[in-house]
């Protein structure tokens, strides 16, 4: 069972932002720096945001990550049909003494 | 070019092992921190276990204590996931990833009479 909680699904039209929670515990999220992952279709995840804001390189400027207590959000601005995915966030838990993923949005891009 | 190359999954039947196999390249894989993460099939990721660059420290998801174990060979670029008593909720693909970031395209294990 997944300790972090997201939205099932989260959807826009082109060029609209769409904004995704994650909310967690002071185990994980309020402890420790979470990150993002975006998963295509048939695809293996790939890391879009970590330490709770930063971008890897090759991840456009459209994507941003905060974090607030015990939650996080990702906030997709701009959206393009591409960006229809599986998004899940991610964190160390202190407690469990493990990673934990959040229970993942489907983006739809209408 | 950073790359994870999984390998060792398959068909198996309740109660047998089967041990997964990582190679890297392209990074020091000394340095790192490296994991094992799973997804059923439909369903959301899982992370199993995860081991220090010197093995010192090694985590496990609940579900798994006792049965699986992580380990790694620095010497041979490889990280090994030997998974005993096998059950049908085991049944997904296996990740290789390395410190969070990078991900290997996985190795498909079912568990299945």
């Amino acid at each position: 069972q997944s300790v972090l909680t997201q939205p099932p699904s989260a959807s826009g039209t082109p060029g609209q932002r769409v904004t995704i929670s994650c909310s967690g515990s002071s185990s994980n999220i309020g402890s420790n720096t979470v990150n993002w992952y975006q998963q295509l279709p048939g695809a293996a995840p790939n890391l879009l945001i970590y330490t709770n804001n930063q971008r890897p390189s090759g991840v456009p400027d459209r994507f941003s990550g905060s974090k607030s207590g015990t939650s996080a959000s990702l906030a997709i601005s701009g959206l393009q049909s591409e960006d229809e995915a599986d998004y899940y966030c991610a964190a160390w838990d202190d407690s469990l003494n493990g990673y934990v993923f959040g229970t993942g949005t489907q983006v739809t891009v209408l | 070019e950073v790359q994870l190359v999984e390998s060792g999954g398959g068909l198996v039947q309740p109660g047998v092992s089967l041990r997964l196999s990582c190679a890297a390249s392209g990074f020091t894989f000394s340095s790192d921190w490296m994991s094992w993460v799973r997804q059923a099939p439909g369903k959301g990721l899982e992370w199993v276990a995860n081991i220090k660059q010197d093995a010192s420290e090694k985590y496990y998801v609940d579900s798994v204590k006792g049965r699986f174990t992580i380990s790694r060979d620095n010497a041979k670029n490889s990280l090994y996931l030997q998974m005993n008593s096998l059950r049908a909720e085991d049944t997904a693909v296996y990740y290789c990833v390395r410190e969070w970031a990078f991900w290997g395209q996985g190795t498909l294990v079912t568990v299945s009479s």
